[in-house]
């Protein structure tokens, strides 16, 4: 079945760490990408999202997320994570203007 | 303030019980949704609608069910015959059809 992935379900880090959360998809065709955040007790919001052009796409609070067609993905980084980036990291993907799917989702725990 | 409201935020429901879930928004978009939300299974869309008076099944609309009377107003019935109804319920809306959304707070139901 086509779906979206997300590797890690649990991610812990210290600050200042780096951090790469996966998100790899099977559809085929044209795709629009987002990843959204789930700060605790807050709405999702959009953190960034990629529908045509340069494939590196800076979004909110530094981060950024690179699409690399070939590979079916769509990972999320930052250089340096801070405490308040605690939060649960959801990637979506809409294939050819059908509904978004989503992935399981990322919890992402930053030690201070 | 333009945005998404849900209520209520918590909900408690006598197993058998019809429940109705209030989505309001105020951003004048078209399209709405409703989505529901598990641990680690991600978001899974239940209706979705593109105008007033029309809705869609999403992935996962058994035992639910919806109306479009309103621009403003996507209210989702959780019914008796939805099998495993506790969960978080998430609605989101977007200028059209297929682009980017945005999400209410969410409303944790439980049947008890």
């Amino acid at each position: 079945a086509q779906s979206v992935s997300q590797h890690n379900h649990h991610v812990i880090l210290s600050e200042a760490a780096s951090l790469e959360l996966g998100c790899n998809y099977s559809y085929g065709g044209t795709v629009n990408l987002f990843w959204y955040v789930q700060y605790p007790g807050q709405h999702l919001q959009l953190l960034l999202k990629y529908f045509s052009g340069d494939p590196l796409v800076k979004g909110i609070k530094g981060f950024e997320a690179e699409f690399i067609k070939s590979k079916f993905s769509f990972n999320l980084r930052k250089p340096s994570v801070q405490w308040s980036d605690t939060a649960e990291y959801f990637c979506a993907v809409r294939p050819d203007n059908n509904d978004m799917r989503f992935g399981a989702g990322t919890r992402l725990t930053v030690k201070p | 303030d333009g945005g998404i409201t849900q209520s209520p935020k918590y909900l408690f429901r006598k197993e058998g019980q019809n429940v109705t879930l209030s989505c309001e928004q105020n951003l004048n978009h078209d399209a709405m949704y409703w989505y529901r939300q598990d641990p680690g299974q991600g978001l899974r869309l239940i209706y979705y609608s593109q105008i007033v008076n029309d809705f869609q099944k999403g992935d996962i609309a058994e035992g639910y069910s919806v109306s479009r009377e309103k621009k403003e107003s996507f209210p989702l019935t959780v019914t008796s015959a939805q099998k495993n109804p506790t969960a978080f319920y998430l609605c989101a809306s977007s200028i059209a059809l297929y682009n980017e959304q945005f999400f209410g707070p969410g409303t944790r139901l439980t049947v008890l």
